[in-house]
């Protein structure tokens, strides 16, 4: 079955600074890719996704790349701010099927 | 317009007994899940369910029975809770956006098995 490995677990940057956070999967079928934002007592929040169709995908200050030779994705965050600060969890899922296969999550923090 | 919402959001309990969690979506989406969360593991399924009176399990489904009678309701039950099973649990729902199926998730529920 999918599994789905993400690194860093943690990671602190300085406002303003650039955040990349990674994750690999193993499952060549799998064609979708969203990725969540989680806050301190919240659950996670769905900030962008990209399907296996796409190569790179951006919202403002958020970027989604996939390259599916490798069979790895990536989330860019430019100009971080203290509101970033969160955990970040990476999904891998064959559309279709509906269930998703999360990464361990990684904690980024923004030090102002 | 309150989306997907669980109750209680905080629960403490003893070894042994019976605990329900309960989730409640206003968007009659199809797909519900039931997802545990520890440090270290990310978020697990537990169960899923694809319409009322359907369910099945997911990765880490022993110790946990869920029904779904009805579209918009996916109670969770400990039927013995075990130390094991102190855990933040999260529901969701999976709804058609975009041409994607995309998985909304409820504020979690903190359980505490003592």
């Amino acid at each position: 079955g999918e599994n789905v490995e993400q690194h860093p677990s943690t990671l602190s940057v300085q406002e303003g600074d650039s955040a990349v956070i990674k994750c690999t999967y193993s499952d060549s079928a799998s064609n979708y890719f969203p990725w969540y934002k989680q806050e301190l007592g919240k659950g996670p929040q769905l900030i962008i996704d990209i399907r296996s169709n796409v190569g790179e995908k951006k919202d403002q200050r958020i970027a989604v790349t996939l390259n599916k030779t490798a069979k790895h994705f990536s989330l860019h965050i430019t100009e971080t701010q203290p509101e970033d600060s969160a955990v970040y969890f990476c999904a891998g899922s064959l559309s279709g099927t509906y269930k998703y296969i999360f990464g361990t999550g990684t904690r980024l923090k923004v030090l102002a | 317009d309150a989306g997907i919402t669980q109750s209680p959001r905080y629960k403490i309990t003893e070894t042994g007994r019976q605990v329900t969690l309960m989730c409640h979506q206003t968007w009659s989406h199809s797909y519900m899940f039931w997802y545990r969360q520890d440090l270290g593991h990310g978020l697990r399924l537990i169960y899923y369910s694809a319409a009322a009176d359907i369910t099945d399990k997911g990765e880490v489904p022993d110790g946990y029975v869920v029904s779904r009678s009805k579209t918009e309701n996916f109670p969770l039950t400990l039927e013995s809770a075990t130390r094991s099973q102190t855990s933040v649990y999260f529901c969701a729902s999976s709804g058609y956006w975009d041409n994607q199926e995309t998985q909304y998730f409820g504020p979690g529920t903190r359980l505490l098995v003592l």
